[in-house]
């Protein structure tokens, strides 16, 4: 059985400060794809990224960054200059060979002005 | 437009009460799946569906039912809901699971 852990509740912070989200995850399968999705307050789903099992290549796309580690089984999310527009919920979530897609609890990220 | 359409949004209904919701996407994905989302315990899936005819359980699929017969429609069915299945409930399909999935407006559903 596949797992993902965000340990993280809810994080607040004031606008331009930088914020990590943290995921960790747990996975027998080889070959597993790693995803990040947003869910402003409007409600909607929208996905950031993917990474898969043998890329451990870190992204930067603007002020969004992410640090994938095998070793640690971690694949953390780091929000540079956060803005208002960044208020969400982020889920982390895992696929693997069993077809399933397993989402983490989520951490809801509030930026105060 | 490429999107993945639910319906109703919003329901409100009775226990014991048979309902229907459903979902459709029109960019020809193979993987369909619906989620349910709860506070403090994410999204969990409830089934999934590689291809048309093909369905399987996900982690939470008690109380459900679906079915793939077209490869665009996967119809989430409560044949009695009860309180406990309260929830906000998503659909998305795919191409493939290691691919992004491309989520429905989601449907607020309350049974009373």
């Amino acid at each position: 059985a596949q797992k993902v852990t965000q340990a993280q509740t809810e994080i607040s912070v004031v606008e331009k400060e930088d914020v990590t989200l943290d995921c960790v995850y747990e996975t027998r399968d080889t070959t597993y794809y790693l995803f990040w999705y947003k869910q402003p307050p409007s409600g909607e789903l929208v996905f950031l990224i993917r990474r898969n099992s043998f890329d451990e290549q870190n992204e930067i796309s603007g002020r969004y960054s992410w640090n994938f580690q095998k070793s640690t089984s971690s694949f953390n999310f780091t929000i540079t200059a956060s803005q208002v527009v960044d208020s969400a919920v982020y889920f982390c979530a895992l696929s693997g060979d069993d077809y399933k897609l397993s989402f983490g609890a989520g951490t809801t990220v509030t930026v105060r002005a | 437009e490429a999107q993945v359409t639910q319906n109703p949004r919003y329901l409100i209904t009775v226990t014991g009460k048979k309902l229907t919701v459903t979902c459709s996407q029109n960019m020809n994905h193979e993987y369909m799946s619906w989620y349910r989302q709860d506070p403090g315990l994410g999204l969990r899936q409830i089934y999934y569906s590689m291809n048309v005819e093909v369905t399987d359980k996900g982690d939470v699929p008690e109380g459900y039912k679906v079915s793939r017969k077209e490869k665009r429609n996967f119809p989430l069915i409560l044949e009695s809901p009860s309180p406990n299945q309260t929830s906000l409930y998503f659909c998305a399909s795919s191409l493939s699971l290691a691919l992004e999935q491309y989520f429905g407006p989601g449907t607020r559903l309350t049974v009373t």
